[in-house]
């Protein structure tokens, strides 16, 4: 199966710091990535979708400006939480698919503590 | 707003039951999809059904698509305690966006 891949597995920050996590898929170009948040035991929460070229698209209630998103090539894209506070700690986990009905392959997700 | 309830959210059992998840909707996905996931660790698919009524098996795991793709259940015959894990369905929207809408998820514990 395809291989996604995110760095970094763990992050430890300071309130008020930005952190950026990327996303890649290794094996395969994905036009569409998606960027989940996940606390423990529950479920995935899409909060944004991202294609290749163009702005993400937000879900409801989540602050583009805080999660910018960046899908500059068809194998990478980053999620950059700024001015980081400690209830943005969470498990952050990407996805991505070839195209529109394909199989979505996740990332191994990126654990993300702020002090 | 398209939803997929799943139930149970918690289950912990003996080694050697059997159980069942349910995944259900009154909305119609185009496919389902079956995820397991470990604590610290990305979901892993481990099925995907498309056809109203279809049954696919893998090993103890087996799963089930209604009739009107609107629901979904996976049945784990003699569980064991490497079956533990989150459990979690995602249906496909038929639409034009095509995006997986979660279910809640089933947390599950398999003890020796």
């Amino acid at each position: 199966g395809a291989v996604v891949s995110q760095h970094p597995s763990r992050v430890i920050c300071k309130s008020g710091t930005s952190v950026k996590i990327e996303c890649r898929s290794l094996d395969f170009q994905a036009t569409t990535m998606f960027w989940y948040r996940q606390f423990p035991k529950q479920s995935l929460m899409l909060m944004a979708t991202s294609n290749e070229g163009s702005k993400a698209t937000y879900e409801q209630g989540v602050e583009k400006d805080k999660f910018l998103i960046n899908h500059a090539s068809l194998t990478l894209s980053t999620l950059t939480v700024t001015s980081a506070h400690p209830e943005d700690s969470s498990f952050y986990i990407c996805s991505a698919r070839y195209e529109a009905g394909a199989t979505q392959y996740f990332g191994p997700g990126t654990r993300l503590t702020v002090l | 707003t398209q939803l997929l309830e799943q139930s149970p959210q918690f289950l912990s059992i003996q080694e050697g039951e059997n159980l069942t998840v349910y995944c259900n909707s009154s909305s119609v996905f185009s496919s389902l999809q079956w995820y397991r996931q470990e604590p610290g660790e990305g979901p892993v698919l481990l099925v995907t059904v498309v056809t109203g009524g279809e049954v696919k098996k893998l090993k103890r795991l087996t799963f089930q698509f209604g009739d009107a793709r609107k629901d979904s259940s996976l049945h784990i015959t003699a569980a064991q305690p490497g079956d533990t894990g989150l459990y979690l369905c995602a249906g496909l929207n038929a639409g034009n966006n095509r995006k997986l809408i979660w279910g809640l998820g089933t947390s599950l514990a398999v003890n020796p």
